[in-house]
């Protein structure tokens, strides 16, 4: 069956180091997106894409990156992780351009100590 | 600034009765609404979407749109204690010419056997 999977579910980093969180998913997607959802603020958007080569900016995108060099993958990377990077991290795909009807990963519970 | 909101809860209503969750949005042009489910610990499952105003009914869900008072609820029939969870509203708005989806805050929802 076709999923969206996000690796790995749990992490534990220290201050200023690098780090790459994965996303894939086989329903062959062109649209992906990255959320991170925190108590009080709800699902915020990181970055998004809607296609290969292709990416954006989203609401609190300072500190992250990402790249998009097939259909199924959307790594997440943290340049230099910080404290306030602690939080739960959601990847989601959709198929439709406008990016309605979003499916959501697992999920990947990062603490950055 | 383009908001999403939703009164946090927790709402608790008995087996059997019916569950309101409302939502409102500061989008006038806003075109595309969606109701999320989040249980404890998952990642948000879509349950229903909505694009005109008026009702639309999926077995004991039933989504409300309101474009003129920028208004849209959930209403789940016959509640079960499976229905505990928190319901995220979710909002198509055009941010810097993008169209992109924000989301609620969620309400938590507690079905009292």
């Amino acid at each position: 069956d076709a999923e969206i999977t996000q690796s790995p579910r749990h992490k534990i980093t220290e201050t200023g180091r690098q780090v790459t969180l994965a996303c894939h998913q086989t329903w062959n997607h062109n649209n992906m997106f990255w959320y991170r959802q925190d108590l009080g603020h709800g699902l915020r958007l990181i970055h998004y894409s809607y296609g290969v080569q292709d990416t954006n900016k989203g609401e609190v995108s300072d500190g992250y990156s990402v790249s998009r060099s097939n259909t199924e993958d959307l790594p997440l990377t943290l340049e230099s992780a910080a404290s306030s990077q602690t939080s739960v991290y959601f990847c989601a795909s959709s198929e439709d351009w406008t990016g309605d009807e979003q499916y959501f990963g697992p999920g990947t519970r990062l603490t950055v100590t | 600034q383009k908001e999403v909101e939703q009164n946090s809860g927790p709402l608790s209503v008995p087996e059997g009765a019916i569950a309101s969750l409302n939502c409102t949005y500061s989008d006038r042009g806003s075109q595309s609404f969606f109701w999320y489910r989040q249980y404890s610990g998952k990642s948000p499952e879509l349950i229903m979407f909505i694009y005109s105003n008026g009702d639309k009914e999926d077995g004991r869900f039933t989504a409300q749109l309101n474009k003129a008072s920028q208004y849209v609820s959930l209403l789940i029939r016959d509640s079960q204690p499976s229905d505990s969870a928190t319901y995220l509203c979710a909002v198509k708005m055009d941010i810097q010419g993008a169209q992109k989806l924000v989301f609620g805050q969620g309400t938590r929802l507690t079905i009292n056997p």
